[in-house]
């Protein structure tokens, strides 16, 4: 167990919806990034948060945003839902964005299916 | 951009077999390097890690040296076992303070390990 949760597990909705995928890091971590996982695209990068605050963009669609809260839990949300959509995201959590702390404990992923 | 390449699986060894999983990469800067294991239906898991050349990053029996000469970081173990069975990632984080430490993967390795 890494620390970090996300909610739901599974998702299952239609095309055109939106949707909430929920992370929560580990207790002290600072940073949340959320990443993609499909079977043509891999594992990508999406957006990473530091204190409530964006810190770096990666292949994120303009449907996709995120936000980090002051509690620091981070909420990805997915509109217009496409087909393509449909894949496993992952949230992780470092302790802080600096030299000294690289490492990322990832969350069990939230898997969505859009139909 | 950065960039990492790793050995097409899937992989089958025999238990006890000598495992080798290559990987390569290309970064501008001086990235820190990671393995990551993802067992059926999970999350990943961080396996080791080295963040400067040279570096020798060890857990349960696997080891990856930091090699900045040939930009390599392959993956060993001894002696796998059946329970090393599991999708196995290569990645890299950029390393520049301040500006978000995203990691890139490289495609993953599928390790089948047989009695």
């Amino acid at each position: 167990d890494s620390g970090v949760t996300q909610t739901p597990k599974h998702l299952i909705t239609a095309t055109g919806q939106r949707v909430t995928l929920r992370c929560s890091p580990r207790s002290g971590d600072l940073s949340v990034y959320w990443y993609q996982q499909s079977l043509d695209q891999g594992l990508q990068f999406l957006i990473q948060y530091y204190n409530g605050e964006e810190r770096a963009k990666g292949n994120i669609l303009e449907r996709f945003s995120a936000q980090q809260f002051p509690d620091l839990h981070s909420e990805l949300n997915l509109s217009s839902l496409e087909l393509g959509d449909s894949a496993l995201y992952f949230c992780a959590s470092s302790a802080r964005d600096s030299l000294s702390s690289y490492e990322q404990y990832f969350g069990p992923g939230t898997r969505l299916t859009v139909t | 951009g950065d960039s990492v390449t790793q050995m097409e699986g899937p992989v089958t060894l025999s238990e006890e077999a000598f495992l080798t999983i290559n990987c390569t990469y290309t970064a501008t800067g001086y990235p820190s390097l990671f393995w990551y294991v993802q067992y059926p239906g999970e999350g990943l898991q961080l396996l080791l890690k080295a963040t400067k050349a040279d570096d020798k990053g060890s857990n349960k029996g696997f080891e990856a040296t930091y090699r900045k000469e040939t930009t390599s970081f392959h993956l060993e173990k001894g002696s796998v076992q059946v329970s090393d069975s599991a999708v196995y990632f290569c990645a890299l984080s950029d390393g520049v303070t301040g500006g978000g430490n995203k990691l890139t993967f490289g495609t993953g390795t599928q390790l089948k390990v047989e009695l």
